[in-house]
Protein backbone atom coordinates (compact mmCIF):
# COMPACT_ATOMS: atom_id res chain seq x y z
CA UNK A 1 0.00 0.00 0.00
CA UNK A 2 2.86 2.54 -0.76
CA UNK A 3 1.43 5.92 -1.21
CA UNK A 4 4.35 7.36 -3.41
CA UNK A 5 6.71 5.10 -4.98
CA UNK A 6 9.81 5.45 -7.06
CA UNK A 7 12.15 3.14 -9.00
CA UNK A 8 15.11 2.55 -8.77
CA UNK A 9 16.28 3.27 -5.42
CA UNK A 10 19.98 3.33 -6.38
CA UNK A 11 21.34 4.21 -9.63
CA UNK A 12 25.10 4.03 -10.95
CA UNK A 13 26.14 5.27 -14.09
CA UNK A 14 28.68 7.04 -16.24
CA UNK A 15 29.06 10.77 -17.50
CA UNK A 16 27.40 11.04 -20.79
CA UNK A 17 24.51 8.64 -20.13
CA UNK A 18 20.98 8.46 -20.33
CA UNK A 19 18.59 7.68 -17.67
CA UNK A 20 15.04 7.78 -16.20
CA UNK A 21 13.53 7.22 -12.95
CA UNK A 22 10.04 6.81 -12.79
CA UNK A 23 7.47 7.86 -10.33
CA UNK A 24 3.84 6.58 -9.18
CA UNK A 25 1.30 7.81 -6.62
CA UNK A 26 -1.56 6.17 -5.53
CA UNK A 27 -3.37 8.59 -3.16
CA UNK A 28 -5.19 9.94 -5.72
CA UNK A 29 -3.81 13.61 -5.52
CA UNK A 30 -3.48 16.30 -8.22
CA UNK A 31 -0.03 17.54 -8.25
CA UNK A 32 3.37 15.81 -7.99
CA UNK A 33 7.05 16.97 -7.79
CA UNK A 34 11.06 16.18 -8.40
CA UNK A 35 13.08 17.36 -5.71
CA UNK A 36 17.13 16.63 -5.12
CA UNK A 37 18.21 16.54 -1.98
CA UNK A 38 22.41 17.08 -2.94
CA UNK A 39 24.97 15.81 -0.01
CA UNK A 40 24.63 18.82 2.67
CA UNK A 41 21.13 17.05 2.66
CA UNK A 42 19.56 20.17 1.42
CA UNK A 43 16.23 19.59 -0.46
CA UNK A 44 15.65 21.58 -3.55
CA UNK A 45 12.22 21.48 -5.79
CA UNK A 46 13.13 20.67 -9.55
CA UNK A 47 9.32 20.51 -11.04
CA UNK A 48 5.48 20.63 -10.23
CA UNK A 49 2.90 18.91 -12.31
CA UNK A 50 -0.38 19.70 -11.72
CA UNK A 51 -2.94 17.35 -13.63
CA UNK A 52 -0.26 16.89 -15.65
CA UNK A 53 0.66 20.30 -16.50
CA UNK A 54 4.06 21.91 -15.75
CA UNK A 55 3.62 24.35 -13.02
CA UNK A 56 7.03 24.68 -11.41
CA UNK A 57 9.96 24.65 -13.42
CA UNK A 58 12.83 25.75 -11.67
CA UNK A 59 16.55 26.25 -12.60
CA UNK A 60 17.34 23.43 -13.44
CA UNK A 61 19.11 22.46 -17.07
CA UNK A 62 17.71 21.58 -19.80
CA UNK A 63 19.25 18.08 -19.57
CA UNK A 64 16.46 17.33 -17.23
CA UNK A 65 12.89 16.17 -18.56
CA UNK A 66 10.18 15.52 -16.93
CA UNK A 67 7.06 13.21 -18.28
CA UNK A 68 3.55 12.80 -16.85
CA UNK A 69 1.72 10.35 -18.60
CA UNK A 70 -0.90 10.86 -16.00
CA UNK A 71 -2.34 12.43 -12.98
CA UNK A 72 -0.32 9.32 -11.13
CA UNK A 73 2.52 9.13 -12.99
CA UNK A 74 5.76 11.71 -13.18
CA UNK A 75 8.68 10.27 -14.58
CA UNK A 76 12.21 12.35 -14.71
CA UNK A 77 14.47 11.74 -17.44
CA UNK A 78 18.05 12.73 -17.52
CA UNK A 79 20.50 13.62 -20.90
CA UNK A 80 23.94 13.51 -20.73
CA UNK A 81 24.41 12.87 -16.93
CA UNK A 82 27.64 14.37 -15.15
CA UNK A 83 29.38 13.89 -12.05
CA UNK A 84 27.18 16.71 -10.51
CA UNK A 85 23.97 15.13 -11.11
CA UNK A 86 25.17 13.13 -8.16
CA UNK A 87 22.71 13.49 -5.57
CA UNK A 88 18.87 11.93 -4.17
CA UNK A 89 15.92 12.41 -6.59
CA UNK A 90 12.68 12.65 -4.30
CA UNK A 91 9.63 12.30 -6.28
CA UNK A 92 6.53 13.79 -4.04
CA UNK A 93 2.49 14.35 -4.30
CA UNK A 94 -0.02 16.59 -2.76
CA UNK A 95 -3.88 17.54 -2.89
CA UNK A 96 -3.19 20.92 -4.81
CA UNK A 97 -0.53 22.92 -4.79
CA UNK A 98 -0.69 26.72 -3.95
CA UNK A 99 -0.59 27.02 -0.10
CA UNK A 100 1.73 24.45 0.16
CA UNK A 101 -0.48 21.40 1.46
CA UNK A 102 1.09 18.58 3.28
CA UNK A 103 2.97 16.67 0.71
CA UNK A 104 4.20 12.51 0.42
CA UNK A 105 7.64 11.87 -0.24
CA UNK A 106 9.05 8.61 -2.52
CA UNK A 107 11.47 6.99 -0.67
CA UNK A 108 14.19 8.46 -2.96
CA UNK A 109 16.73 7.48 -5.81
CA UNK A 110 20.42 7.98 -5.21
CA UNK A 111 21.97 8.74 -8.57
CA UNK A 112 25.79 8.20 -8.62
CA UNK A 113 27.32 9.23 -11.63
CA UNK A 114 31.05 7.86 -11.95
CA UNK B 1 16.34 37.23 -1.22
CA UNK B 2 13.96 34.42 0.20
CA UNK B 3 15.79 32.26 2.69
CA UNK B 4 15.06 29.43 5.25
CA UNK B 5 18.03 28.75 7.94
CA UNK B 6 17.34 25.90 10.53
CA UNK B 7 19.66 25.57 13.56
CA UNK B 8 21.98 23.84 15.10
CA UNK B 9 22.98 21.72 12.59
CA UNK B 10 23.69 18.99 14.61
CA UNK B 11 22.51 18.14 17.99
CA UNK B 12 23.20 15.21 20.54
CA UNK B 13 20.69 14.99 23.46
CA UNK B 14 20.48 12.54 26.08
CA UNK B 15 16.87 10.67 26.60
CA UNK B 16 14.71 12.69 28.52
CA UNK B 17 16.84 15.96 28.01
CA UNK B 18 14.32 18.20 26.18
CA UNK B 19 15.49 20.67 23.69
CA UNK B 20 13.99 23.38 20.88
CA UNK B 21 14.86 23.11 17.04
CA UNK B 22 14.57 26.75 15.60
CA UNK B 23 13.92 27.13 11.54
CA UNK B 24 14.01 30.95 10.88
CA UNK B 25 12.91 32.77 7.84
CA UNK B 26 12.79 35.30 5.57
CA UNK B 27 10.36 35.18 2.60
CA UNK B 28 7.87 37.62 0.98
CA UNK B 29 4.35 36.67 2.07
CA UNK B 30 4.52 33.40 4.16
CA UNK B 31 1.39 31.16 2.87
CA UNK B 32 2.62 28.09 5.48
CA UNK B 33 5.35 26.54 7.62
CA UNK B 34 6.12 22.69 7.34
CA UNK B 35 8.10 20.29 9.67
CA UNK B 36 9.28 17.48 8.46
CA UNK B 37 11.33 14.41 9.57
CA UNK B 38 13.64 12.50 7.78
CA UNK B 39 15.17 9.05 8.41
CA UNK B 40 18.10 7.63 6.40
CA UNK B 41 17.75 6.42 3.48
CA UNK B 42 13.94 7.58 3.10
CA UNK B 43 11.72 10.47 2.25
CA UNK B 44 10.54 12.99 4.03
CA UNK B 45 7.41 12.55 6.41
CA UNK B 46 5.30 15.54 7.35
CA UNK B 47 4.91 16.11 10.63
CA UNK B 48 3.19 19.20 10.96
CA UNK B 49 1.78 22.65 8.93
CA UNK B 50 1.56 26.51 10.99
CA UNK B 51 0.18 28.85 8.74
CA UNK B 52 -0.16 32.18 11.34
CA UNK B 53 2.22 33.92 14.17
CA UNK B 54 1.00 32.43 17.90
CA UNK B 55 -0.41 29.17 15.94
CA UNK B 56 0.69 25.92 17.67
CA UNK B 57 0.93 21.72 16.64
CA UNK B 58 1.66 19.43 19.19
CA UNK B 59 1.94 15.59 18.21
CA UNK B 60 3.38 13.34 21.38
CA UNK B 61 6.54 14.69 22.64
CA UNK B 62 6.98 17.17 19.53
CA UNK B 63 5.30 20.96 19.75
CA UNK B 64 6.14 23.13 16.69
CA UNK B 65 5.22 27.10 17.68
CA UNK B 66 5.24 30.08 14.91
CA UNK B 67 6.19 33.71 14.91
CA UNK B 68 6.37 36.25 12.61
CA UNK B 69 10.39 35.36 11.92
CA UNK B 70 10.81 32.06 13.11
CA UNK B 71 9.50 28.66 13.85
CA UNK B 72 10.45 26.52 16.41
CA UNK B 73 10.48 22.43 17.23
CA UNK B 74 10.16 21.50 20.66
CA UNK B 75 11.26 18.10 21.99
CA UNK B 76 9.94 17.32 25.36
CA UNK B 77 11.47 14.44 27.44
CA UNK B 78 13.11 12.75 23.79
CA UNK B 79 13.47 8.77 23.05
CA UNK B 80 16.34 7.15 20.85
CA UNK B 81 13.53 6.71 18.01
CA UNK B 82 13.46 10.63 18.11
CA UNK B 83 16.44 10.73 16.12
CA UNK B 84 16.30 11.41 12.86
CA UNK B 85 16.68 14.86 10.55
CA UNK B 86 14.04 17.07 11.37
CA UNK B 87 13.71 19.96 8.34
CA UNK B 88 11.64 23.02 7.76
CA UNK B 89 9.99 24.00 4.92
CA UNK B 90 8.14 27.48 4.10
CA UNK B 91 5.54 28.26 1.25
CA UNK B 92 4.83 32.11 -0.69
CA UNK B 93 1.84 29.83 -2.70
CA UNK B 94 4.12 29.64 -5.38
CA UNK B 95 7.27 28.83 -4.10
CA UNK B 96 8.77 26.51 -1.60
CA UNK B 97 11.64 26.35 0.46
CA UNK B 98 13.23 23.53 2.46
CA UNK B 99 15.90 24.37 5.17
CA UNK B 100 18.95 22.10 5.20
CA UNK B 101 17.85 20.72 8.59
CA UNK B 102 19.00 19.81 11.73
CA UNK B 103 20.31 16.69 12.43
CA UNK B 104 19.07 15.04 15.92
CA UNK B 105 20.56 12.43 17.52
CA UNK B 106 18.95 10.84 21.16
CA UNK B 107 21.48 9.15 23.16
CA UNK B 108 20.26 6.36 25.41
Amino acid sequence: DTAVSQTPKYLVTQMGNDKSIKCEQNLGHDTMYWYKQDSKKFLKIMFSYNNKELIINETVPNRFSPKSPDKAHLNLHINSLELGDSAVYFCASSQGYQVGPRTYFGPGTRLTVT
Amino acid sequence: EDQVTQSPEALRLQEGESSSLNCSYTVSGLRGLFWYRQDPGKGPEFLFTLYSAGEEKEKERLKATLTKKESFLHITAPKPEDSATYLCAVTTGNQFYFGTGTSLTVIP
